[in-house]
């Protein structure tokens, strides 16, 4: 099953520092993926994703996703922070069912602090 | 637009009861899911569905069933509630799998 790992429960950071939230997978084969962000008591939302080409993804709010094969990671990042980036994070993957479905397959999410 | 509706927002159930929360979406998505989200364990897939009158299992459905006989509704049935069901639910849509998915306000149930 193809999988993906957030290794940091939270990262903290000041406003206007870069940052950075880590992303790993497990895929045979060509990696889909995806970067969702979840703001206090709502649904998800998505940011970006990778399906081919570049291996620097643009999405939304500013923030992007760097590609690398070789260390088999997705990491996003963001060149300044904002207080209110502040929010829990997932990672997600693109697996295949029992049946051979396709199905979206989420980390365990990394809650992101921006101190003012 | 309305997107993806949940329905209800809030529920607590007595051990042992049934209950359906229903999911409607208006994009006419192909793909729809029902994810539960505990503190701490991120979001786990329980059904999930590629079109109408198709479904499949994700990764915990123990003690959940669905069904999707239309292209807008993936209702997720709990059949005698159990306190380990004490969670977030979440439904979402999506065209295909490697399209962006929309997800509900989701519903927060608790068993007691």
């Amino acid at each position: 099953a193809q999988s993906v790992a957030q290794p940091e429960d939270q990262v903290n950071v000041a406003e206007g520092n870069p940052l950075t939230v880590k992303c790993t997978y497990s895929v045979s084969g060509n990696p889909y993926l995806f970067w969702y962000v979840q703001y206090p008591n709502r649904g998800l939302q998505f940011l970006l994703k990778y399906i081919t080409g570049d291996n620097l993804v643009k999405g939304s709010y500013g923030f992007e996703a760097e590609f690398n094969k070789s260390q088999t990671s997705f990491h996003l990042k963001k060149p300044s922070a904002l207080v209110s980036d502040s929010a829990l994070y997932f990672c997600a993957v693109r697996d295949y069912g029992n049946t051979g479905f396709q199905k979206l397959v989420f980390g365990t999410g990394t809650r992101l602090l921006v101190s003012p | 637009n309305a997107g993806v509706t949940q329905t209800p927002k809030f529920r607590i159930l007595k051990i042992g009861q049934s209950m359906t929360l229903q999911c409607t979406q208006d994009m006419n998505h192909n793909y729809m899911y029902w994810y539960r989200q505990d503190p701490g364990m991120g979001l786990k897939l329980i059904y999930y569905s590629v079109g109408a009158g198709i479904t499949d299992k994700g990764e915990v459905p123990n003690g959940y069933n669905v069904s999707r006989s239309t292209t807008e509704d993936f209702p997720l049935r709990l059949e005698l509630a159990a306190p380990s069901q004490t969670s977030v639910y979440f439904c979402a849509s999506s065209q295909t799998v490697n399209t962006e998915a929309f997800f509900g306000q989701g519903t927060r149930l608790t068993v007691v």
